[in-house]
């Protein structure tokens, strides 16, 4: 497709439970990432990924973050056991080899 | 850690004046991007200006880039209604693709009909 297609659009999880946000990069673009955007202010990055390897996941929260991206399959990120703290809006972004990165809608998470 | 900073953090003007925002950053660069984001939406991609260029140019937004003072400015020129959003600038490390971008806090722009 021509957009990033991110879903669920909206996601509530109570605390400790389990999140997976799944990420449909442009069709031909080798890069995905993923950004955390915590109140409408700064977007965090998380990770990169070049096809299916991971590029850059210096941002990610190890313990309890991790992320996918597979062949013919979307791309994941999936938040173990929750906390109030990741409450934000995710968003995936994707690039051709170019400088230029192309964002999705965002998946908002709240956590209860 | 974040090492953009826009500024001013909010700006309201009335349509038709220009719209001046500006960004600061502390590593070295190999581009600068302006990012829009509109309230509850994903960021639309602006304009790129490369560590080597100083000034680009694109409708009715302005680019300036000074890597000497590690910043940058983004113009738009006869404002409508239309272009009040939140306005993000991100640096790029080394360019090549893979890089996470560095986002500042942003400036969110008012026009006033």
């Amino acid at each position: 497709g021509e957009e990033v297609a991110q879903t669920p659009k909206h996601l509530v999880r109570g605390e400790g439970q389990k999140a997976k946000l799944y990420c449909a990069p442009i069709k031909g673009h080798s890069y995905v990432f993923w950004y955390q955007q915590v109140l409408k202010n700064e977007f965090k990055f998380l990770i990169s990924f070049q096809n299916e390897n991971v590029f850059d996941e210096t941002g990610m929260p190890k313990e309890r973050f991790s992320a996918k991206c597979l062949p013919n399959s979307p791309c994941s990120l999936e938040i173990q056991a929750t906390k109030l703290e990741d409450s934000a809006v995710y968003f995936c972004a994707s690039s051709p080899p170019s400088d230029t990165q192309y964002f999705g809608p965002g998946t908002r998470l709240t956590v209860l | 850690s974040q090492q953009g900073e826009e500024d001013p953090q909010a700006l309201s003007i009335q349509e038709g004046e220009n719209a001046t925002m500006n960004c600061s950053y502390k590593t070295s660069i190999n581009n600068l991007q302006w990012y829009r984001q509109n309230s509850g939406r994903g960021l639309v991609h602006l304009i790129l200006i490369r560590s080597n260029e100083r000034e680009k140019h694109s409708g009715r937004l302005r680019v300036t880039l000074d890597t000497s003072k590690k910043s940058s400015s983004l113009l738009i020129t006869a404002s409508r209604a239309a272009d009040t959003a939140s306005y993000f600038c991100a640096t790029d490390p080394s360019g090549g693709g893979a890089d996470g971008l560095t986002f500042g806090k942003g400036t969110h722009l008012i026009i006033q009909p």
